[in-house]
């Protein structure tokens, strides 16, 4: 289906697991993003990357590694999980150009124990 | 880099009354502005944008305002339904191509 995806839908994890938080999107947009999602916080940045092989830090990406190797996925994987960690976790991708619109994923609500 | 305020967090209004979310941003290169709905357990989906050419823009029972010079923009929706409630965010887009986010305002319509 096009569109952009988010697996898995829900984690629970130990304290100081690596997990990998997958995002996939079929439209070839340049443009995606990390961002989490936590009461009170809104959706903040953590990181983001405009094209394969170019990524770069957002508001809070310390604990969170990414990479785009392909176009269409973006990883974001957390080395050693920490409760602090417990959030909704949103992917989102952009054609590349300001004024356009970004599309979310469905979300991955991970909860570390 | 950008910086969106926006006020209130939470609104309650009562089903037909009017709802009015403000954001401000401090970035003077931002020059887009989209609205997006988060219903609950769902993802944000974009309602409506502004560019800044544009001093207002409507859509049925919503409508964006931005003036430039304060920079301010506000969403208004009037004729509130029940199926308006849900967490509404505003987002200042500039040259950098990345949506700078407010906090979130939770709108309550009560039937």
């Amino acid at each position: 289906d096009a569109g952009i995806t988010q697996s898995p839908r829900y984690k629970i994890t130990e304290t100081g697991r690596q997990v990998t938080l997958m995002c996939h999107q079929t439209w070839s947009h340049s443009y995606m993003f990390w961002y989490r999602q936590d009461l009170g916080h809104g959706l903040r940045l953590i990181y983001y990357s405009a094209a394969a092989d170019i990524t770069d830090k957002g508001e809070v990406p310390d604990g969170y590694v990414v990479s785009r190797s392909k176009t269409e996925n973006f990883p974001l994987t957390l080395e050693s999980a920490t409760r602090s960690q417990t959030s909704v976790y949103f992917c989102a991708s952009m054609y590349q150009g300001a004024d356009t619109e970004a599309f979310f994923g469905q979300g991955t609500r991970l909860t570390v124990v | 880099g950008e910086n969106v305020e926006q006020h209130p967090s939470t609104l309650s209004v009562q089903e037909g009354d009017s709802a009015v979310i403000k954001c401000t941003y401090s970035d003077s290169a931002s020059n887009y502005f989209p609205w997006y709905k988060q219903e609950l357990g769902k993802r944000p989906q974009l309602i409506i944008d502004i560019r800044s050419n544009v001093g207002e823009k409507k859509d049925q029972r919503i409508a964006v305002t931005l003036n430039k010079t304060a920079k301010h923009f506000s969403l208004h929706i009037t004729e509130t339904q029940p199926e308006d409630s849900a967490v509404y965010f505003c987002a200042g887009v500039g040259g950098s191509y990345i949506p700078t986010f407010g906090r979130g305002t939770s709108l309550i319509v009560h039937p």
